[in-house]
């Protein structure tokens, strides 16, 4: 079937860098689209950008656009942030994208990645 | 602060109907199509609507999704305690040229 699998937990210093691997298994890689969603503890979920596998082609949310980099390789999306802060403190979650340009299918989600900016 | 609004919280008797509601824009509900996901504590999101009213196969049919205008809603009925989790609507964008959700509903089955 198809699954996401995500590389484990990071403890990271304020101003270091993160990266976030995604493995896809089960499907045409390079046929769907790779988001990555974060979602700070007890909050709500928020999008970060997106990577066309086929292409490279990456578009990212203007809050993270200088600080983040999306890239793939032959079956692996990744996510990296850099210059982190405290509030980048999150789970980060990559989700394959579904349906049309203009919808917000994800389907599946990566089990979550826990990234923690701590002093 | 999010796009999407929904109520922080929402609470139910089992057996009973509960809705959840999600309110938005012209930019995005008022013309792209609404999302539902379900999340329990330290896991990820799953799809529970698609397309405003349509489940993917697995979902029970206790769930159904609604839209009208700038918002939709979710109702569960024959709530159950296996229902607790949070609930996330989502949808496009288009001012913001990406996906925007709302900040989620925990639900309590009391």
């Amino acid at each position: 079937q198809v699954q996401l699998v995500q590389s484990g937990a990071e403890v990271k210093r304020p101003g270091a860098s993160v990266k976030v691997s995604c493995e896809a298994s089960g499907h045409t890689f390079t046929g769907y689209y790779m988001y990555w969603v974060r979602q700070a503890p007890g909050q709500g979920l928020e999008w970060m950008g997106r990577i066309n596998p086929n292409s490279g082609g990456t578009d990212y949310a203007q809050k993270f656009q200088g600080r983040v980099i999306m890239t793939r390789d032959i079956n692996t999306a990744y996510m990296e942030l850099s210059r982190l802060r405290f509030d980048d403190t999150a789970v980060y979650f990559c989700a394959r994208k579904g349906g049309g340009n203009r919808e917000a299918w994800f389907d599946p989600w990566g089990q979550g990645t826990l990234v923690t900016v701590s002093s | 602060q999010s796009v999407l609004t929904q109520p922080p919280s929402a609470s139910g008797t089992p057996g009973q109907r509960i809705t959840i509601s999600c309110s938005g824009g012209s930019s995005n509900i008022g013309v792209n199509f609404v999302y539902w996901y379900q999340q329990f504590p330290g896991t990820a999101p799953k799809l529970l609507i698609y397309r405003n009213n349509q489940r993917p196969s697995g979902v029970p049919d206790r769930f159904s999704g609604s839209k009208s205008g700038t918002s939709a809603s979710l109702a569960i009925r024959g709530l159950r305690s296996e229902d607790e989790a949070d609930y996330y609507c989502a949808t496009w964008d288009d001012s913001l040229s990406g996906p925007v959700f709302g900040g989620g509903t925990k639900l309590a089955v009391l």
